[in-house]
């Protein structure tokens, strides 16, 4: 079935760009998403990008897509003690979502 | 609008209770859904709907039943609560092919 995959802990400073990677395996995903968690709280939708583009920006968030090799990373800029959080990548499949299994993101002072 | 509303936000059940965990959105959306998530795990899909009279089966539906006679209402019932239901469970909606949008989670234990 479809597999979502993503690295599960990503510890950068503040100030710096962090780098949360995903990869994916069905090629007809139409959609990809990034989510936001942040604790005792639900997912927040963050950003997405149709697959037929390379690249999203939005403001400090930047979503590349490499059809490819079925990899989807998501930058986020100046990164924030506020951007600490865990971020699940996610494709739709048909009219479902399959979620990663999140990566926590720690940012430290 | 109040967006994707689910009760309780915290519940403990001993093994073999039953209960229902509520879900409603005030969006008009069709598409709802159910999830769980564990630690290092994701979300997984439970049960979904497309509309009011429709339910499907997701990744993991045994031991939970869902009943959509509303657009806005979609509960989850657990028929007999066992230990490995223990979990934080979120519902969503969307338009049919658009975005979902999550409620705050309902963390379940089971002892």
């Amino acid at each position: 079935g479809e597999d979502v995959e993503q690295s599960l802990f990503l510890s950068v400073r503040e100030g710096d760009s962090s780098v949360i990677n995903c990869t994916y395996t069905d090629s007809s995903s139409t959609y990809l998403y990034w989510y936001k968690q942040e604790p005792g709280a639900g997912l927040q939708l963050l950003t997405y990008i149709f697959s037929n583009m390379d690249m999203k920006q939005d403001q400090r968030l930047t979503v590349l897509l490499n059809k490819k090799d079925k990899h989807l990373s998501l930058r986020i800029a100046d990164t924030q003690t506020g951007d600490s959080a865990i971020y699940f990548c996610a494709e739709r499949y048909g009219q479902n979502f399959v979620f990663g299994p999140g990566t926590r993101l720690s940012v430290l002072p | 609008n109040a967006g994707v509303t689910q009760t309780p936000k915290f519940q403990v059940l001993k093994t073999g209770q039953s209960m229902t965990l509520q879900c409603a959105q005030d969006m008009n959306h069709e598409y709802m859904s159910w999830y769980r998530q564990d630690p290092g795990m994701g979300l997984r899909l439970i049960h979904y709907s497309v509309g009011a009279g429709i339910t499907d089966q997701g990744e993991v539906p045994n031991g939970y039943n869902v009943s959509r006679s509303t657009t806005e209402d979609f509960p989850l019932r657990l028929l007999s609560a066992a230990p490995s239901q223990t979990s934080v469970y979120f519902c969503a909606s969307s338009y049919r092919f658009g975005d979902q949008y999550f409620g705050p989670g309902t963390r379940l234990t089971v002892t």
